[in-house]
């Protein structure tokens, strides 16, 4: 079965420069999740996408932003680049609400980003 | 908002023994509880998941959790531990109400260490 793709998996950028990540769903999942973990920290919320649009915002810095596309892949821009943004970074893909339950996300592998 | 605490940060056992890690929650709602599992440096593989019904859940790998919502807790356990089971296990709640539908609060995470 398809399951959710990250690109690149690892990174490695210099203080104050960008980053994008990318993140492709599983088919027919309309709904997308962005979280950080940092060394030896647990998963925290970024945002999320339901059918393009934001649908949640949790600890995102501002020198973050994301988008999600017509093809339901997002991409995660990081600008200005500091040496605690070094983690790594889960992408999620679920169905949206459908109003009867909550429906499972499922991880991709992550992208590692390391800032020098 | 919810949270999620597990006790225990690093917990130690030998092969073959039983094993059951702690967490406790902290949710308004209906609860929609998780575990994952994650190997050092790699991403997070869901273990099991309870959204309603039977209150004591099986996953993969031989690992089961009884969901009390008297406690508010969603203990993981399995009767005998393998060598292999050596990882970090995430407990989350996931949130289903308005706009923030979907996203996972995890907790700290719990470090097994598996002696041979």
């Amino acid at each position: 079965a398809a399951g959710v793709i990250q690109s690149p998996r690892h990174l490695i950028k210099e203080k104050r420069e960008t980053a994008t990540l990318k993140c492709y769903p599983i088919p027919r999942h309309d709904t997308v999740y962005w979280y950080q973990q940092g060394p030896g920290q647990d998963p925290q919320f970024l945002i999320s996408f339901y059918e393009k649009m934001q649908s949640d915002k949790g600890s995102i810095p501002d020198r973050f932003s994301a988008q999600q596309f017509s093809d339901y892949h997002s991409e995660l821009n990081m600008s200005s680049l500091e040496l605690g943004d070094s983690a790594l970074y889960f992408c999620a893909s679920s169905l949206g609400w459908r109003g009867s339950s909550y429906n499972e996300q499922f991880f991709g592998p992550g992208t590692r980003l390391t800032v020098l | 908002a919810q949270s999620v605490t597990q006790p225990d940060i690093h917990i130690t056992v030998s092969e073959g023994a039983s094993l059951e890690l702690r967490c406790n929650y902290s949710y308004g709602a209906t609860p929609y509880l998780f575990w994952y599992v994650q190997s050092p440096g790699q991403g997070l593989q869901l273990l099991l998941k309870y959204f309603s019904g039977d209150t004591l859940v099986q996953g993969i790998k031989g690992f089961e959790a009884e969901f009390k919502r008297s406690q508010s807790s969603f203990n993981l356990r399995k009767p005998s531990v393998h060598w292999s089971d050596a990882a970090e296990y995430f407990c989350a709640v996931g949130y289903a109400g308005g706009t923030s539908y979907g996203k996972l609060t995890f907790g700290q995470g719990t470090i097994l260490t598996v002696h041979p």
